[in-house]
């Protein structure tokens, strides 16, 4: 069954420092998103990819966080510099070629700032 | 943008019992989907359910977009099921999916 893949699945970093992390959506899946989930709340969007193109990063904290999809398949979700506050779990999900369809989400990156 | 309020936010059941959790929003939806939240952190959909009824195995879902809601059914729980539920909808005016705060489920043996 195809899932969508990420990674690390844990990290743990010092503030200031750069972190980065990777996802690979199921096979043919056009529409990429990245979520933030902060322990006891919903996951929220952070940025959200059509192909290679950014469709909403109006939640991307711009000064700190880039994210990017160049081929249109894989993504990498970079922070620089890292903060205690952005200890939290990020995840990665896909859909088919329309954004109406079911969303489906990998295991998580669960982030640890110190 | 569009609310959803999920209820209860707390649940805790003996093995074997029944259960309704409740998520209600504020606007036109053009997808709903549940998931189930593991203790690894993993969401596992559940249901895609923007209207009508579906059931799998010992779950069950109701949406009715009408009148803004939808019912996630557990029958017969088990320990298994403990873990947070979600539900999360897309309003039809808009292109991401919002997050309810979720009903942390605990099924004790």
């Amino acid at each position: 069954e195809a899932e969508v893949a990420q990674s690390p699945r844990y990290k743990i970093t010092e503030k200031s420092q750069a972190v980065a992390f990777w996802c690979d959506p199921i096979s043919g899946h056009a529409t990429l998103y990245w979520y933030r989930q902060i322990l006891g709340q919903g996951p929220e969007l952070l940025v959200q990819f059509q192909d290679e193109s950014v469709v909403d990063d109006s939640q991307l904290p711009k000064d700190r966080f880039s994210a990017e999809r160049l081929k249109g398949v894989d993504s990498t979700l970079k922070i620089q510099p890292a903060e205690l506050g952005d200890s939290a779990m990020y995840l990665c999900a896909s859909t088919r070629d329309r954004p109406y369809n079911e969303q489906f989400f990998g295991p998580g990156t669960r982030l640890t700032v110190l | 943008g569009i609310q959803v309020e999920q209820s209860p936010p707390d649940l805790i059941l003996q093995e074997g019992a029944n259960s309704t959790l409740r998520c209600n929003f504020s606007d036109s939806v053009n997808n709903l989907q549940w998931f189930h939240q593991n203790p690894w952190g993993q969401l596992i959909n559940l249901f895609y359910i923007p209207s009508g009824t579906k059931q799998n195995g010992r779950l069950s879902a109701t949406t009715v977009a009408t009148e803004r809601y939808s019912l996630l059914y557990i029958s017969s729980s088990q320990t298994t099921d403990s873990g947070v539920y979600f539900c999360a909808v897309r309003e039809t005016s808009g292109s991401r999916l919002t997050f309810g705060e979720g009903t942390q489920l605990t099924v004790n043996p």
